[in-house]
């Protein structure tokens, strides 16, 4: 059980394109979801905070217009990346906590994404 | 400031070897401590801790919490090369359940 699946996995893309990633939890609701990015050797940083049917909460520094966030239902939240540069290569996680409220978050497998 | 300290920050060991690996944190509003295993991808959970002295097992691996010392362990007996990962702890604070890092033991298994 728990488990929670992102796709695409890896996505190469131009400068100044967008690039949607999806993560979905497949065998329980979600009401959180969080999103985060990791660059190599480092922790995760957290990006977002979403809530089912509600705004995203953006952590200090990262651009909400930048990282669009939507959580339109209970097993899906959606990260698009807007004109993406370079500089936003990195490799994206997100992480679901279950409705019945526990404090576990459980991981997608994460998504590479390379800007030319 | 809310922090998680993790140590060693690397280790390498045998195969058959146990190791002990700490977690010790600082934060305000705490509500559980997690043990995550990150290999290449998304790490990959193993122990939710709420409670100070309960043991939680899984196989070779387990891990208590100590709440008046505000410290974990996590144990691995009888290590094997699979083990060879980043041990993450992450602490879950405040209502909106935000974690709280610690830059990882990167455990190495040898043969």
């Amino acid at each position: 059980g728990a488990v929670v699946s992102q796709h695409p996995s890896r996505v190469i893309c131009k400068s100044g394109t967008s690039v949607k990633i999806e993560c979905r939890s497949l065998d329980f609701q979600a009401t959180t979801m969080f999103w985060y990015r990791q660059f190599p050797k480092q922790s995760l940083m957290l990006m977002a905070t979403s809530n089912e049917g509600s705004k995203a909460t953006y952590e200090q520094g990262v651009e909400k217009d930048k990282f669009l966030i939507n959580h339109a239902s209970l097993t899906l939240s959606t990260l698009t990346v807007t004109s993406a540069h370079p500089e936003d290569s990195s490799f994206y996680i997100c992480s679901a906590i279950s409705a019945a409220s526990t404090d576990t978050q459980y991981f997608g497998p994460g998504t590479r994404l390379t800007v030319l | 400031e809310d922090k998680v300290v993790q140590s060693p920050l690397s280790l390498v060991v045998h195969e058959g070897d146990t190791v002990t690996l700490n977690c010790s944190y600082e934060v305000t509003n705490f509500r559980s401590l997690l043990w995550y295993k990150q290999e290449k991808k998304a790490p990959t959970f193993l122990f939710m801790l709420t409670s100070s002295g309960i043991e939680k097992k899984s196989g070779r691996l387990s891990s208590i919490l100590d709440k008046k010392e505000l410290f974990s362990i996590l144990n691995i007996t009888a290590t094997q090369t699979g083990d060879s990962a980043i041990y993450l702890c992450a602490v879950v604070v405040g209502n909106n359940r935000k974690l709280i890092w610690g830059l990882g033991t990167s455990l190495g298994v040898n043969p």
